[in-house]
Parts: C-alpha cells; sequence; structure tokens
C-alpha cells in the first residue's frame, strides 16, 4: 500500500459525458502528478500541482482539467469524454520532486 | 525536450534464464530510477541511482548508471513468474525538476 488513495477505482460511461477522478496524496506530500496509461501502453504524463498550483503540464487534452485543493488532494475532470479516452488513470504522490507513490489507479471505460 | 528511450519493448525469456531492459536518455541525468509495474497493478518505485557509473543490488536485481549518466541498465538474473510485469526507468535532468519516465520494458517468464 502506496498510501496514495483514489476514487473510484472504476468508472463505465458514455460519449460526451463529464467525469471527475479523485486522489488522496500520502501523508505529507505536497505534489501530485497524473499519468494516463493506455491499454499496455506507457504512462503518459498529464500534470503536476504542488502545494495547491499547477507546475508542470505534459500531454494534456483541453478537455481535461485538473486542480489541487487546499488539503491537497485534487481532482482530474475529464469532459466531452471519447472512446479513445478509455484508459487506467494514475495518481502519484511525492514530498517535492523526488520520488513518486503510485495509487491504484482509476480505470475509465467510454462506451 | 528531454527524451528517455528503452529496449526492448517486450521481452519473453523461459523461468531461469537471464533478463536485461536498457535506458537511454537524450541528455545527461541527476539521477535515474526505477519502477516495476505488475499486470493489473500500478508502479512501484524500486530504486534510485544517482552517482556515475554506480552499481546496486537488490537480491537478483542488479542496477547500473553509465559513466555518462545518460544510460542505465537492469538485469536480472534467473528470472522467475514473479518478475513478470513492467520495469519503467525515469530520468531527472537537474535536482527539482520532474522525472520524465521511459516507455517501459514488458517482461514475460514463461514456466
Amino acid at each position: 500500500d502506496s498510501g496514495v488513495t483514489q476514487t473510484p477505482k472504476h468508472l463505465i460511461t458514455a460519449t460526451g459525458q463529464r467525469v471527475t477522478l479523485r486522489c488522496s496524496p500520502r501523508s505529507g506530500d505536497l505534489s501530485v502528478y497524473w499519468y494516463q496509461q493506455s491499454l499496455d501502453q506507457g504512462l503518459q504524463f498529464l500534470i503536476q500541482y504542488y502545494n495547491g498550483e499547477e507546475r508542470a503540464k505534459g500531454n494534456i487534452l483541453e478537455r481535461f482539467s485538473a486542480q489541487q485543493f487546499p488539503d491537497l488532494h485534487s481532482e482530474l475532470n475529464l469532459s466531452s469524454l471519447e472512446l479513445g479516452d478509455s484508459a487506467l488513470y494514475f495518481c502519484a504522490s511525492s514530498v517535492d520532486s523526488d520520488t513518486q507513490y503510485f495509487g491504484p489507479g482509476t480505470r475509465l471505460t467510454v462506451l | 525536450g528531454q527524451q528517455v528511450m528503452q529496449i526492448p519493448q517486450y521481452q519473453h525469456v523461459q523461468e531461469g534464464e537471464d533478463f536485461t531492459t536498457y535506458c537511454n536518455s537524450s541528455t545527461t541525468l541527476s539521477n535515474i530510477q526505477w519502477y516495476k509495474q505488475r499486470p493489473g497493478g500500478h508502479p512501484v518505485f524500486l530504486i534510485q541511482l544517482v552517482k556515475s557509473g554506480e552499481v546496486k543490488k537488490q537480491k537478483r536485481l542488479t542496477f547500473q548508471f553509465g559513466e555518462a549518466k545518460k544510460n542505465s541498465s537492469l538485469h536480472i538474473t534467473a528470472t522467475q513468474t514473479t518478475d513478470v510485469g513492467t520495469y519503467f526507468c525515469a530520468g531527472r535532468v537537474n535536482y527539482g525538476q520532474n522525472f520524465v519516465f521511459g516507455p517501459g520494458t514488458r517482461l514475460s517468464v514463461l514456466p
């Protein structure tokens, strides 16, 4: 158990819909990262927040947005969903930009 | 931008055979990390290498950081079925910057 929690575990929705994925980092970690992993693919870095502020942006679509709240939990919002958005979404946390501890992931299925 | 590559993409070995995966960076790295993701699981931190030419061992796993700090390798001696998974390297150019993940090497071990 990494100490990072993600909810929900599974999410099934339809094209065009909007969903919110939630992540709670390890106690004391200020950085939260979001990754997308499509079937049998690598980890695509989406975005990083540090202590409530956006710190780094990767290949995140304009339809996707994220934020980190004062209690340091983070949410990833995915809108106008397409079939190709079906993937595992991982959240990771770290003290700063150091070793990342990954949550169990949210498996999103868009039908 | 910084690129991290890994070869091979896939490797199938017979149980008991050795396995090596290689990680190459387009730029000199300050440090490199290795993660393992079991099938259906999330990436888990294995080790970090910092010094040029550094070699670290964890039981049957040997990690090496190149002299020029642009490449790294992970060698598994006498693979077991528990070694199955995807091995990712992640490199960082400077302390304080984020780690960039390679695409991973997927290892299958045939009993």
